[in-house]
């Protein structure tokens, strides 16, 4: 059980293009999703914080214009990294909570590369 | 501000050994949390401690969590090349809703 989809696992585009990159929980509701940034060998670093029906709260220094986040249902949030460049180039993880005090279940990552 | 410091960063050891890493921080953790990460994949969940002084078993991993709850260590009994990775620590920030600050992680390779 609780099993959280990412897509897609990996996207090579140009830069300029807008990128949108999908988090689903498959088999429970998650009131509160969580997108993260990893570079190579690092840690991950939270960008902003996704709950169902309202807005989406960024951690300080992440540009909100830029990585816009859609938390549309209690199974689906989106972020689209707009008008990527090849600093935007990363390893993108959403997580996924069932509600309070529940664990993060963690999706498998989308590898973004602009070109 | 709650970090939390992870040693060492690297760690290459032969199949077979034996070996510990740690997890510290000087704040209070209400938990902490191990996750083991492989390249190109989300992190997994291996522990959560609670307790101070709790030991956890998962099979030949071993995870203690400090009597005051600042810090917390992973030892290896006979590591396996599957034992591989990026081992995180991660524990809620205080009055943050559910986030998680994570250490910077420890890379583990096991030499067949």
């Amino acid at each position: 059980g609780a099993v959280v989809s990412q897509h897609p696992s990996w996207v090579i585009c140009k830069s300029g293009t807008s990128v949108k990159i999908e988090c689903r929980s498959l088999d429970f509701q998650a009131t509160t999703m969580f997108w993260y940034r990893q570079f190579p060998k690092q840690s991950l670093m939270l960008m902003a914080t996704s709950n169902e029906g309202s807005k989406a709260t960024y951690e300080q220094g992440v540009e909100k214009d830029k990585f816009l986040i859609n938390h549309a249902s209690l199974t689906l949030s989106t972020l689209t990294v707009t008008s990527a460049h090849p600093e935007d180039s990363s390893f993108y993880i959403c997580s996924a909570m069932a509600g309070p005090n529940q664990p993060q279940h963690f999706g498998d990552g989308t590898r973004l590369s602009i070109l | 501000t709650q970090l939390l410091e992870q040693s060492p960063q690297f760690l290459s050891i032969q199949e077979g050994e034996n070996l510990t890493v740690y997890c510290n921080s000087s704040s209070v953790f209400s938990s902490l949390q191990w996750y083991r990460q492989e390249p190109g994949e989300g992190p997994v969940l291996l522990v959560t401690v609670v307790t101070g002084g709790e030991v956890k078993k998962l099979k030949r991993l071993t995870f203690q969590f400090g009597d005051a709850r600042k810090d917390s260590s992973l030892h290896i009994t006979a590591a396996q090349p599957g034992d591989t990775g990026l081992y995180l620590c991660a524990g809620p920030r205080t009055g943050a809703n559910s986030k998680l600050t994570f250490g910077k992680g420890i890379t583990l390779s096991v030499r067949p």
